[in-house]
């Protein structure tokens, strides 16, 4: 069965702070990954995806995340955060015809001023 | 502006009663999906609609119910049969219901049975 697992649960940074979440999904075939995130009091919005091509993706608010095929992670990295990024971070996986996507449990960031 | 509704944002029923939560977009998008979300659980597929008039059973359907009338809306029903229906609702629609289509959500209904 597909699956994606997200290792962090609880990540708190200071400003300034590097940032790297992982990723890992279990799924056969070609597959699009996804990264969501939840603002406090906000809904989920589109962080970043892959699809094809190059492995490095880059998404909104200077985040990137890379695709590494023979590890089946996607995670997402983020070289200096800010008190903004406070948030909780979701990761997805969809493949196969249909979009029916298969979400991580999430990890929610505090970041400290 | 262009988006997902969510109706209401809060919800309270007594047990043993269906309720219905309202999802409308103007996005103009084929496709419609509603997710559940519990702590620590993330979220969990219940119906998707790739298309007005159909619908497909996701993940953990079992006490829920759907309809897809019309290409803008697409209202759950929280039946008396759902063993557990305290929890946050999100709906989601895409231009299509192709998988490398992102998903746009709503802002949620947050469930609670008393």
């Amino acid at each position: 069965a597909q699956s994606v697992s997200q290792h962090n649960h609880h990540v708190i940074l200071s400003e300034a702070a590097s940032l790297e979440l992982g990723c890992n999904y279990s799924y056969g075939g070609t597959v699009n990954l996804f990264w969501y995130v939840q603002y406090p009091g906000q809904h989920l919005q589109l962080l970043l995806k892959y699809f094809s091509g190059d492995p490095l993706v880059k998404g909104i608010k200077g985040f990137e995340a890379e695709f590494i095929k023979s590890k089946f992670s996607f995670n997402l990295r983020k070289p200096s955060v800010q008190w903004s990024d406070t948030a909780e971070y979701f990761c997805a996986v969809n493949g196969g015809a249909t979009n029916k996507l298969i979400f991580g449990t999430g990890t929610l960031l505090a970041v400290q001023p | 502006d262009g988006g997902i509704t969510q109706s209401p944002k809060y919800l309270f029923r007594k047990e043993g009663q269906n309720v219905t939560l309202s999802c409308e977009q103007n996005l103009n998008h084929d496709a419609m999906y509603w997710y559940r979300q519990d702590p620590g659980q993330g979220l969990r597929l219940i119906y998707y609609s790739q298309i007005v008039n159909d619908f497909q059973k996701g993940d953990i359907a079992e006490g829920y119910s759907v309809s897809r009338e019309k290409k803008e809306s697409f209202p759950l029903t929280v039946t008396s049969a759902q063993k557990n229906p305290t929890a946050f609702y999100l709906c989601a629609s895409s231009i299509t219901p192709q998988a490398n289509q992102p998903q746009h959500f709503g802002d949620g209904t947050r469930l609670s049975i008393l």
